[in-house]
């Protein structure tokens, strides 16, 4: 079945700092990626996607670029804020059938900003 | 826009007890979605919907019943609650699949005692 690998948080950085966030999936097919954010006591929101190999998606400065070959969608951020705090879910739909009707999330990743 | 409401936003239920989790959408959305969210397990979903009186479960969908009357609404109900159906439930929709913008919900949180 599909599956999504993120790295273990939390993960404490300074104001202005580069951030990188591990992503790693296994999926039939050519699924589509995502990364969703959640700010403290709210829903998911979407922060970037991707729909096939090579394309990069990019919000609010953030980036991650689909690579087929490595099965990897991993985020990056040159500079991060104190307004960056929050919890990053990697997930995947794949596209096939009923697979496209579902998501599947990483544990996510709890990112801590400190001026 | 309202975009997604829930409702209760917080609940306590004792074993047994049975409860309804609302979930509503202004966007005319035909695809909805319920998912639970558990410490290290990130989100597993429950139950979808993708459109009015079309409803199939997810990855976890043992003790919750859906239905979907409307397309504005999607309620979550809990049977026969268990301590293990303690969790932050989300609802989500969007314009078609998966691969669209999820939109979510702000969540409840359910503690069953």
């Amino acid at each position: 079945g599909n599956s999504v690998t993120q790295m273990e948080g939390p993960v404490t950085l300074s104001e202005e700092a580069f951030l990188t966030i591990n992503c790693t999936y296994t999926a039939t097919g050519y699924p589509s990626l995502f990364w969703y954010v959640q700010y403290p006591g709210e829903g998911l929101q979407l922060l970037l996607k991707a729909t096939k190999a090579d394309d990069k998606g990019s919000n609010k400065g953030f980036e991650a670029t689909y690579r087929k070959e490595t099965t990897s969608f991993h985020l990056e951020k040159g500079s991060v804020q104190v307004s960056d705090s929050a919890v990053y879910f990697c997930a995947l739909s794949d596209n096939s059938g009923a697979g496209s009707y579902q998501l599947t999330f990483g544990k996510g990743t709890k990112l801590s900003v400190i001026p | 826009n309202a975009g997604v409401t829930q409702t209760p936003k917080f609940q306590v239920l004792k074993t047994g007890q049975s409860m309804t989790l609302q979930c509503a959408q202004d966007m005319n959305h035909e695809y909805m979605s319920w998912y639970r969210q558990d410490p290290g397990m990130g989100l597993r979903l429950i139950h979808y919907s993708v459109g009015a009186g079309i409803t199939d479960q997810g990855e976890v969908p043992n003790g919750y019943n859906v239905s979907r009357s409307t397309t504005e609404d999607f309620p979550l109900r809990l049977l026969s609650a268990a301590p293990s159906q303690t969790s932050v439930y989300f609802c989500a929709s969007s314009p078609g699949t998966a691969q669209e913008t999820q939109y979510f919900g702000p969540g409840t949180r359910l503690l069953v005692l």
